[in-house]
């Protein structure tokens, strides 16, 4: 059983659409990360969100923490084809262990 | 500054072998971080330590070990290799804190046949 859930597993949409993408767990997290992976990398940080109900922006791309610090939704503006990747939502729910979703694997279509 | 930088980038084992890989960072960070990344399975904790000298299990940390001599060195052992462990490991580091927003290294492919 995974702690942190993320929905859909995969994703394929043409250019130009909207997305979104859920992360959602049972436990209550101080913090959630948002990373994004492309193929032969490792991830890297796109935002932290901290306090429940926080809305953050990164261009295109929303971010948002639930109001009880369980769950997180990353919304994409318009995607283009430089979006394509694997999102992956990650949090330590309590002491140094971190646990990452089973991340959503999105392409955009030119 | 080359951040974290991982060794070897690919290897093959055989069944029952050990292998050692190689985690370094220069961002003088304290805490270090073994994840394995299998399809469909996000990242895993393998083992992660919170300063030189320590270090602890994770969530998948069986027939794995790992030491933090220094600082910026952090290793993960495979003392006898098993087609369970093919997979793609991450090293990751982060600062102490609260966020602890981590900084990965390319990974290694280790394949066991």
């Amino acid at each position: 059983t995974q702690l942190l859930e993320q929905s859909p597993q995969f994703l394929s949409i043409q250019e130009g659409e909207n997305l979104t993408v859920y992360c959602n767990s049972s436990s209550v997290f101080s913090s959630l990360q948002w990373y994004r992976q492309e193929p032969g990398e490792g991830p890297v940080l796109l935002v932290t969100v901290v306090t429940g109900g926080e809305v953050k922006k990164l261009k295109r791309l929303t971010f948002q923490f639930g109001d009880a610090r369980k769950d997180s939704s990353l919304h994409i503006t318009a995607a283009q084809p430089g979006d394509t990747g694997l999102y992956l939502c990650a949090g330590a729910p309590g002491g140094n262990q971190f646990y990452f979703g089973t991340g959503t694997s999105l392409t955009v279509i030119p | 500054n080359a951040g974290v930088t991982q060794t070897p980038k690919f290897r093959v084992l055989k069944t029952g072998q050990s292998m050692t890989l190689l985690c370094a960072q220069d961002m003088n960070h304290e805490y270090m971080y073994w994840y394995r990344q299998d399809p469909g399975m996000g990242l895993r904790l393998i083992h992660y330590s919170v300063g030189e000298g320590t270090t602890a299990k994770g969530e998948v940390p069986d027939g794995y070990n790992v030491s933090r001599l220094k600082k910026q060195n952090f290793l993960l052992g495979l003392e006898s290799a098993a087609p369970s462990q093919t997979s793609v490991y991450f090293c990751a580091s982060s600062y102490i804190g609260q966020l602890r927003e981590q900084y990965f290294g390319p990974g290694t492919r280790l394949t066991v046949t």
